[in-house]
């Protein structure tokens, strides 16, 4: 199976600052028409996942332009610009080229 | 309004079935994949596999095959995930979520919780 690695596991910010998360794949998931099939979710307490980001760069419906996603082959970035108090949750990644589908640990987001 | 609603919690006697339902609305059902995924208490979450609603072909892990049947009823535009031979290890809430395409996963279901305990 595709090992997803993210890191840092957990991630105090304060608000208004920027965040950043890291997402390594074991196999590289660009596949041949050009897309990375990477997606973001955040997972706030007590709910399901939202999708955040897809196709390893586009935002989903809805989602703030403080989010961003990059990176290609094996190796991503989730960006925030400016963390707000409503980010806080986990945020995972996931690779959707190589079934199974695996995600990475979760990295979890707090406010200091 | 747009949205997958799962059927209640379950509790379950290890070595038994349950069968989850993923009702939707608001789109048209066999336009869209739906997938089901899995998240034990206090974990991360797992890929259990997908139906194509239109036809019912399916995609399995194959750390579930044999043991899941996904299905679907057209006429209600319900897909359901029917796991056997339960236990405590399936302890878990689980999730139908619509692939909007390209394994975009945008509309999740409210989860539902399966507890398996003797």
């Amino acid at each position: 199976d595709t090992v997803v690695t993210q890191s840092p596991l957990s991630l105090p910010v304060t608000p208004g600052e920027p965040a950043s998360i890291s997402c390594r794949s074991s196999q590289s998931v660009l596949y041949s028409n050009g897309y990375n099939y990477l997606n973001w979710f955040l997972q706030k307490p007590g709910q399901s996942p939202q999708l955040l980001i897809y196709l390893s760069s586009t935002r989903a419906s809805g989602v703030p332009d403080r989010f961003s996603g990059s990176g290609s082959g094996t190796d991503f970035t989730l960006k925030i610009s400016r963390v707000e108090a409503e980010d806080v949750g986990v945020y995972y990644c996931m690779q959707a080229l190589h079934p199974p589908y695996t995600f990475g640990q979760g990295t979890k987001l707090e406010i200091k | 309004q747009v949205q997958v609603v799962q059927s209640g919690a379950e509790e379950k006697m290890p070595g038994a079935s349950v069968k989850v339902s993923c009702k939707a609305s608001g789109y048209t059902f066999t336009d869209y994949y739906i997938y089901w995924l899995r998240q034990a208490p206090g974990q991360g979450l797992e890929w259990m596999g997908w139906i194509n609603p239109n036809n019912g072909g399916t995609l399995y892990a194959q750390k579930f095959q044999g043991r899941v049947a996904m299905t679907r009823d057209t006429s209600i535009s319900t897909a359901y995930m029917e796991l056997s031979r339960l236990t405590s290890d399936d302890t878990a809430l689980y999730f139908c979520v619509r692939d909007l395409s390209g394994r975009t996963l945008d509309l999740w279901g409210q989860g539902t919780m399966v507890t398996v305990s003797s």
